[in-house]
């Protein structure tokens, strides 16, 4: 079964609007990471966050991690249309198990 | 390298074929991932390669798949007889130790007709 799950499958919003999106896990973890993903093919690595941590900020980028809830969300704010991707949510097993598995993505449209 | 490089960038193979798919990671970098991904779905977990550790095969998904990595470096993903359903796309992706980023390829397309 999935460790990461995202939410919502697909989100459309206009161009200066936030996307906020929402990974689920199951298990502890050690970090929990998000990548981008354009066209279909290689995925960017866009931040990490550790289990310890709650909140990181990169540019327009917001991260949350709510370790008791087992779950985290990503903010863009601004957003461009440059920024229409898939995101995905990516979890280790935790202990020293660093094996990454991934949600099944979010589709973000960002509409000009 | 500058980045991971896979080749082929794309493969097309008859049913029962055996194909390789090759993966060059960046330098130095001691983890190495494949996962593959099907039209509109999410990663699918193959294999993880550790320093030398003995590799994690809990995502190969039968005993037609198998990959090697050799020197540290450079890895191979070989399927054998081949089938349709193992068409995707075939990502791998290094990483330069544990708890760190993954960076990945442009993958390789196979189809399997």
């Amino acid at each position: 079964s999935q460790q990461g799950e995202e939410d919502p499958q697909a989100l459309s919003i206009q161009e200066g609007e936030n996307a906020t999106m929402n990974c689920s896990y199951k298990t502890s973890i050690n970090n929990l990471q998000w990548y981008r993903q354009n066209s279909g093919r290689g995925l960017v690595h866009l931040i990490l966050i550790r289990s310890n941590e709650r909140e990181k900020h990169s540019g327009r980028l917001r991260v949350t991690l709510d370790t008791s809830k087992k779950s985290s969300s990503l903010l863009i704010t601004a957003s461009r249309a440059a920024d229409t991707a898939s995101y995905f949510c990516a979890t280790d097993a935790g202990g020293s198990n660093y094996k990454l598995t991934f949600g099944k993505g979010t589709l973000l449209t960002v509409n000009p | 390298g500058a980045g991971v490089s896979q080749s082929p960038s794309n493969k097309v193979t008859e049913k029962g074929k055996d194909v390789e798919l090759r993966c060059d990671p960046i330098s130095g970098h001691t983890a190495l991932y494949w996962y593959r991904q099907s039209l509109g779905q999410g990663l699918e977990f193959l294999i993880y390669f550790q320093g030398n550790s003995a590799p994690d095969k809990s995502g190969l998904p039968s005993d037609r798949f198998s990959a090697e990595r050799t020197g540290g470096s450079v890895s191979t993903l070989t399927i054998q007889r081949t089938q349709q359903e193992d068409s995707a796309v075939y990502l791998c992706a290094s990483s330069p130790g544990q708890g760190a980023g993954l960076f990945f390829g442009s993958g390789t397309q196979l189809s399997v007709l």
